[in-house]
C-alpha cells in the first residue's frame, strides 16, 4: 500500500477482554516499530521488529503484551486481559532495511483502545 | 542511557510569529535527531533530521533545526508561524542497544497558532 495501515481504528473493550491489534508496513520495510501513545506521556516504544524476529522486546509493560509478525510484513500486537491503564493509541512504523540509524520511519495513524 | 527532553508541553504563538520548540538531549555517543509532527487525527511524519552532516538542518514547511552539541540541543523553529502549523511535535534520538535500533521520543510539545 501507499502507506502504513492499522486496524483497527478504534477499539473499545471492557476490562479483561484480549484485544488484537493490526499493522500493515508499507511494501519492503522490512523493520516495523509498535509504540503506545498515551496522554501526556509521548511515545513510548514497545517492540521492534527486523524481519519477523523481535531483537528489541524490552518496551513491553507486561507478560499481557505480546506481537508477532508474520511473513516480514503483517504485524499483530495482542493485549491479554485488558486494563484500564492499557487505554491509549497505539501506533505502527515501518522503515526500510536498517542500512543506517538514520532510516526514517513511516507512521501508521494509529489504533485508539479504550478498556471500560 | 539516551534521553530526550522537551520543554513546554504546551506553546502558543501568533500567526506570523516566530516558532521555537526547544528540545535537550542526552547521549553518551554522537546522536542522530529527528523531529516528526503529528496533525490531528493523523499519524506522524518526519518534518527533519539531523544525520551528523550539517548542524543545520532544513526540513519541510518552512521549519529548520539547528544541533548545537555543546549546548545539547536540537531546537526546531520557523521564522513565521502559519494557522496550518497547528499540530504536536516530537523530537526523538536514535539509540542502538545490543545491535538493534531504538527511538526514544520525547513527550511532545502542542503548538497553538493564534489569529
Amino acid at each position: 500500500g501507499a502507506g502504513v495501515s492499522q486496524s483497527p481504528s478504534n477499539k473499545v473493550t471492557e476490562k479483561g477482554k484480549d484485544v488484537e491489534l493490526r499493522c500493515d508496513p508499507i511494501s519492503g520495510h522490512t523493520a516495523l516499530y509498535w509504540y503506545r501513545q498515551s496522554l501526556g506521556q509521548g511515545l513510548e516504544f514497545l517492540i521492534y521488529f527486523q524481519g519477523n524476529s523481535a531483537p528489541d522486546k524490552s518496551g513491553l509493560p507486561s507478560d499481557r503484551f505480546s506481537a508477532e509478525r508474520t511473513g516480514g510484513s503483517v504485524s499483530t500486537l495482542t493485549i491479554q486481559r485488558t486494563q484500564q491503564e492499557d487505554s491509549a493509541v497505539y501506533l505502527c512504523a515501518s522503515s526500510k532495511p536498517l542500512a543506517s540509524s538514520t532510516d526514517t520511519q513511516y507512521f501508521g495513524p494509529g489504533t485508539r483502545l479504550t478498556v471500560l | 542511557a539516551q534521553s530526550v527532553t522537551q520543554l513546554g508541553s504546551h506553546v502558543s504563538v501568533s500567526e506570523g510569529a516566530l516558532v521555537l520548540l526547544r528540545c535537550n538531549y542526552s547521549s553518551s555517543v554522537p546522536p542522530y535527531l529527528f523531529w516528526y509532527v503529528q496533525y490531528p487525527n493523523q499519524g506522524l511524519q518526519l518534518l527533519l533530521k539531523y544525520t551528523s552532516a550539517a548542524t543545520l538542518v532544513k526540513g519541510i514547511n518552512g521549519f529548520e533545526a539547528e544541533f548545537k552539541k555543546s549546548e545539547t540541543s536540537f531546537h526546531l523553529t520557523k521564522p513565521s508561524a502559519h494557522m496550518s502549523d497547528a499540530a504536536e511535535y516530537f523530537c526523538a534520538v536514535t539509540t542502538r542497544p545490543s545491535g538493534t535500533y531504538k527511538y526514544i521520543f520525547g513527550t511532545g510539545t502542542r503548538l497553538k497558532v493564534l489569529a
